[in-house]
């Protein structure tokens, strides 16, 4: 099974700040990544697909990169609505999502 | 447009089976995969398994084999998922998401989700 493992686990920042998350696989997943957002009592959102693909309708301040074992999501200039917990996932193999970064108000 | 509208909370004791419901709506039913993936209390997200609503082929995830059966009726637009041999572990959250339409692998990430069922395994 391909492990996913993000870091950090909590990121504390302020409005305007540049976000980064890191999402490490146990093995090669080519382009083959998700990224969600997830709110509490709501179901995750897609944000990016094929680690690097905006959802149609997702803010152009998020953005994601990476291929093989190393990804990133950054948001550009954090909004007060994007305080929320953020999974990646990888579909190259089944599906495995890492374990979550909670973005909380600094 | 698209909808996944899931059945309401429910309650069991261990040993006991729960079978969740998944209605869509706002697309060709049978074009899009379906997944189940549950969520503990502050927990974070684990995929259970897929389900091809033309056809049910299924595939489980291993850790859940044996206790979990995906179903599909076409005439509903609706899938299930049936959790057998229930244990305190089992309480959590479950959703069923969709294939994405933008899916350019033999996998897909999820690009409409449910709005979630609470299930309590309590004696």
């Amino acid at each position: 099974d391909i492990q996913m493992t993000q870091s950090p686990s909590t990121l504390s920042a302020s409005v305007g700040d540049r976000v980064t998350i890191t999402c490490r696989a146990s093995q090669s997943i080519s382009s083959w990544l998700a990224w969600y957002q997830q709110k509490p009592g709501k179901a995750p959102k897609l944000l990016i697909y094929e680690a690097s693909s905006l959802q149609s309708g997702v803010p152009s301040r998020f953005s994601g990169s990476g291929s093989g074992t190393e990804f990133t999501l950054t948001i550009s200039s954090l909004q007060p609505d994007d305080f929320a917990t953020y999974y990646c996932q990888q579909y190259g193999s089944y599906w495995t999502f890492g374990q979550g970064t909670k973005v909380e108000v600094e | 447009q698209v909808q996944l509208v899931q059945s309401g909370a429910e309650v069991r004791k261990p040993g006991a089976s729960v079978k969740l419901s998944c209605k869509a709506s706002g697309y060709t039913f049978t074009s899009f995969h379906m997944h189940w993936v549950r969520q503990a209390p502050g927990q974070g997200l684990e995929w259970m398994g897929i389900i091809n609503p033309s056809g049910d082929s299924t595939t489980y995830a291993q850790k859940f084999q044996g206790r979990v059966t995906m179903t599909s009726d076409t005439s509903t637009s609706t899938v299930y998922m049936d959790l057998s041999s229930l244990r305190s572990e089992d309480t959590a959250v479950y959703y069923c998401a969709r294939d994405s339409t933008y899916c350019a692998s033999a996998s897909c990430p999820f690009d409409f989700w449910g709005q979630g069922t609470l299930v309590t395994v309590s004696s």
